[in-house]
């Protein structure tokens, strides 16, 4: 069965940083692209970021090139959202997503860890 | 970046009749589209991708069709668990990848 459980999510001032962790069982982590997907409350959904199999490739959003680095360490089938500079509109249930294997379709989505931006 | 509306914004469904979800791309995506449900307090799920493919374990009541920029997903006799939002993605361009607004299908 396939898992993906975020961590990390907490209450942060504007201007600070925090790494998100997004922990994968239930299939091969090391042959998978994984992306970050966030939901402001009430709002819809937004790309984030995403990484390639062997972490050779990244992604970002314009809305948060520059500030948030993903990267993975497939020994340990983890990914990582380091996000600095934080901003009240980063404030958002961030989830970790699996892409389908055969196309860019995002097949597995973990529950979400909610990070709040808040003075 | 490719553009994502989708309609209507909401949907108001009596249990048992159909409803049909809009979706438009402002540049062709070919068939590169999926469709995703999600309910309150749950993390999204695949329902559709390739634009008319159902994901594993996703009931023959779903069927997605379109290509190109116009796409629609269609429930065809709606149960009480169908009652969510459903959001379009397109991955043909990328990145991004880019999300409708979703639409909100309720109960009548």
């Amino acid at each position: 069965e396939v898992q993906v459980v975020e961590s990390g999510g907490t209450l942060v001032r504007p201007g600070g940083s925090l790494r998100l962790s997004c922990s994968a069982s239930g299939f091969t982590f090391s042959g998978s692209t994984i992306h970050w997907v966030r939901q402001a409350p009430g709002k819809g959904l937004q790309y984030v970021s995403g990484i390639s199999s062997n972490g050779g490739n990244t992604y970002y959003a314009d809305s948060v090139k520059g500030r948030f680095t993903i990267s993975r360490d497939n020994s340990k089938n983890t990914l990582y959202l380091q996000v600095t500079s934080l901003r009240t509109e980063d404030t958002a249930v961030y989830y970790c997503v699996k892409e389908r294997d055969y196309d860019r379709a995002f097949d597995y989505w973990g529950q979400g860890t909610l990070v709040t931006v808040s003075s | 970046e490719i553009v994502m509306t989708q309609s209507p914004a909401t949907l108001s469904v009596s249990p048992g009749e159909r409803a049909t979800l809009s979706c438009r791309a402002s540049q062709s995506v070919g068939s590169n589209l999926a469709w995703y449900q999600q309910k309150p307090g749950q993390a999204p799920r695949l329902l559709i991708y390739g634009a008319s493919t159902r994901a594993t374990g996703i009931p023959a009541r779903f069927s997605g069709s379109g290509s190109g920029t116009d796409f629609t997903l269609t429930i065809s006799s709606l149960q009480s668990e169908d009652f969510a939002v459903y959001y379009c993605q397109q991955y043909n361009n990328w990145p991004p990848w880019t999300f409708g607004q979703g639409t909100k299908v309720g109960i009548k």
